[in-house]
């Protein structure tokens, strides 16, 4: 069982370029999440996803676009990248069941925009 | 929205002390207090949690406590080991999937020997 997987690992990219990260979880959770994570401002929420077909805006969704075509994925895509989106990105999934609240976290992607 | 503070930035304490991180909250709706520990370049990891039906609880050498009229909780780690040296979060939210945790900005716990 891989749990969450994100991809690619890092990745450096020129401004004004589009760009997808993946992830993908095998635990049939119904909840998605995409976090941001930048030095001294902890983690913070961007999109999420409660069910295959919904999304919802977190606290920092500009220049960021999210879909869930499915349960198991969740890609994250920056249309047109700036210096600013250079961080490091980790998704999350929760159950519905009992401890619904508690998320799980992938691996992460490091971005970094030129 | 919730706002979600943590105390202190950084902590430097010796083996086999003990060192507490507090956090504090500001929505009272509020009903779910994880904690997690991320080390150099990992993924943030659960290391316990609380709800708000609950005023302390323990696992081995951790332990989180809350009081939810004063809408603040903390993390306290005994008989500290240079393994416990990482990066904790404190996150709040109000317990339902699909639910965003909202985040303390982290603590960075050094523990010499």
């Amino acid at each position: 069982i891989a749990g969450i997987t994100q991809a690619p690992t890092s990745q450096i990219l020129a401004a004004g370029r589009r760009m997808t990260l993946r992830c993908t979880q095998d635990m049939r959770h119904n909840a998605m999440y995409w976090y941001r994570q930048d030095l001294g401002l902890g983690l913070r929420l961007i999109h999420y996803s409660n069910t295959a077909g919904t999304t919802g805006k977190g606290e920092v969704p500009d220049g960021y676009s999210v879909s869930r075509a499915n349960t198991d994925d969740f890609p994250l895509t920056l249309a047109s990248a700036v210096p600013s989106q250079t961080s490091v990105y980790f998704c999350a999934s929760s159950d519905q069941g009992a401890h619904r609240e508690t998320q799980y976290f992938g691996p992460g992607t490091r971005l970094l925009v030129l | 929205g919730e706002n979600v503070e943590q105390h202190p930035s950084t902590l430097s304490v010796q083996e086999g002390d003990s060192a507490v991180i507090k956090c504090t909250y500001s929505d009272s709706a509020s009903n779910y207090f994880p904690w997690y520990k991320q080390e150099l370049g990992k993924r943030p990891q659960l290391i316990i949690d609380i709800r708000s039906n609950v005023g302390e609880k323990k696992d081995q050498r951790i332990a989180v406590t809350l009081n939810k009229t004063a809408k603040h909780f903390s993390l306290h780690i005994t008989e500290t080991q240079p393994e416990d040296s990482a990066v904790y979060f404190c996150a709040a939210s109000k317990g339902q999937a699909g639910t965003a945790l909202i985040f303390g900005k982290g603590t960075t716990l050094s523990v010499s020997s």
